[in-house]
């Protein structure tokens, strides 16, 4: 079956521009988390959205948002970009009811540049 | 944010020998998971531990979780020039899908 499709794969933006990304789950899987990679930081979870609502949220401004339409496909937004927001942006989707180990799948990531 | 501290943060090795790395924790976890990203990819997972105590193995990969619940270790035995690529501990919580990682250990196999 078809793993988790993020897209794009490299964006370069200005600062202050926003940004939208999207992230399409494995068929049937309903929960979709979004986390952030640097080599600073590492691998920060931003927030999960199941069933079209948001479940658990990160440590992260008000900046970065996320929704998740019906069909589970889901899309993050950075306002007012920042150079600081330069990464790769990961999501991972989930089959509710499953082990969270070998259930929940990565997809390759959105590299994100921002100058 | 939150991070798991995982250790050593490199490691270079001849092809052939083992390599051992672990993951500490000031809180618990229900679950235990080691992830394996390449560049340019997203992590795969490798192995996923859901009991304190357990050890699983996946090939030449074994992987247990601490009885305390706050620390566990991956062992590659017998490495080869595949294994090149950074290797990160995961824990989760229950907390639906939000998963806290260690900052990786990246790991050169000299063939």
């Amino acid at each position: 079956k078809a793993g988790v499709t993020q897209t794009p794969r490299y964006l370069i933006k200005t600062r202050g521009q926003q940004v939208t990304l999207s992230c399409s789950p494995i068929s049937g899987h309903r929960s979709v988390s979004w986390y952030q990679q640097t080599p600073g930081q590492g691998l920060q979870f931003l927030f999960e959205y199941f069933s079209e609502t948001q479940r658990n949220k990160g440590n992260f401004p008000g900046r970065f948002s996320g929704r998740q339409f019906s069909n589970s496909r889901s899309e993050m937004n950075v306002s007012t970009l920042e150079l600081g927001d330069s990464a790769l942006y990961l999501c991972a989707s989930s089959l509710l009811g499953q082990g969270i180990g070998y259930g929940y799948t990565f997809g390759s990531g959105t590299r994100l540049t921002v100058v | 944010g939150q991070q798991l501290n995982q250790s050593p943060q490199s490691m270079f090795i001849q092809e052939g020998e083992d390599v051992s790395m672990n993951c500490t924790s000031s809180s618990i976890f229900n679950t235990w998971l080691w992830y394996k990203q390449d560049p340019g990819e997203g992590p795969v997972l490798l192995i996923a531990l859901y009991k304190a105590g357990e050890l699983t193995s996946n090939g030449r990969l074994t992987a247990q979780f601490g009885i305390t619940r706050k620390d566990s270790f991956l062992n590659i035995s017998a490495s080869i020039p595949s294994d090149v690529g950074i290797y990160f501990c995961a824990g989760h919580s229950g907390q639906g899908g939000k998963l806290i990682f260690g900052q990786g250990t990246e790991l050169s196999v000299k063939p």
